[in-house]
């Protein structure tokens, strides 16, 4: 099935607060709120950062929040700092196969 | 704490079989709670699930690579395992053991092991 759409980059100064898009289908997305996000430094593997839309799991920064609205869901990062410097990828439940589906990934940098 | 370890060859010739196992620390693969599976990365690219497995032996597989690949565990050994044969440069990828879990489940992937290259190359 076709990946969920992410922005190839995003940007933001130290402070500002900066927002990535995921979009999907009603058959991901938009018509279940599993909706995953993934935060993957260089050379690292991907570390999850919020769950089921807008859950946090525990140890990850209240900087990092979720939502969603329709077929797109958001990850929010306020307060940006240096070390949010990374890919994001978003991961959604998906009704058409026993696998999740993954985003194509975005590239936040802190400038 | 759950860890993952991915072993195996780092290198593959082209059309033969890539293997890697998945050492699992801190917890039971037998769980009944989780599944467990791999997902690759290829250089500069996104995420692709490959598949998942449960500790009862079910597996579910990404169908653009279902005729290629098996997933495996051994219990013994908290231990699971991916053989992807006939493999071509298009294989040559990052590749992930993780824990997730079946349907709304497989959203979330946590926790993941550190990755290990493969290269296929003659």
């Amino acid at each position: 099935q076709s990946a969920l759409t992410q922005p190839a980059s995003v940007s933001g100064s130290p402070g500002q607060s900066i927002t990535i898009s995921c979009t999907g289908t009603s058959s991901d997305v938009g018509g279940y709120n599993y909706v995953s996000w993934y935060q993957q430094h260089p050379g690292k593997a991907p570390k999850l950062m919020i769950y089921d839309v807008s859950n946090r799991p525990s140890g990850v920064s209240n900087r990092f929040s979720g939502s969603k609205s329709g077929n797109t869901a958001s990850l929010t990062i306020s307060g940006l700092q240096a070390e949010d410097e990374a890919d994001y990828y978003c991961s959604s439940y998906t009704s058409i196969s026993t696998l999740g589906v993954f985003g194509g990934g975005t590239k936040l940098t802190v400038l | 704490q759950l860890q993952l370890q991915e072993s195996g060859p780092g290198l593959v010739k082209p059309s033969e079989t890539l293997s890697l196992t998945c050492t699992v620390s801190g917890g039971s693969i037998s769980s009944r709670t989780y599944y467990w599976g791999w997902v690759r990365q290829p250089p500069g690219k996104g995420l692709e699930w490959i598949g998942i497995m449960y500790y009862s032996g079910s597996t579910y597989y990404n169908p653009s690579l279902k005729s290629r690949v098996t997933l495996s565990l051994d219990t013994s050994k908290n231990q699971f395992s991916l053989r992807l044969k006939s493999v071509t440069g298009a294989d040559t990828a990052v590749y992930y053991c993780a824990r997730t879990g079946l349907g709304v489940g497989t959203a979330v992937v946590d926790p993941w092991g550190q990755g290990t290259l493969v290269t296929v190359s003659s």
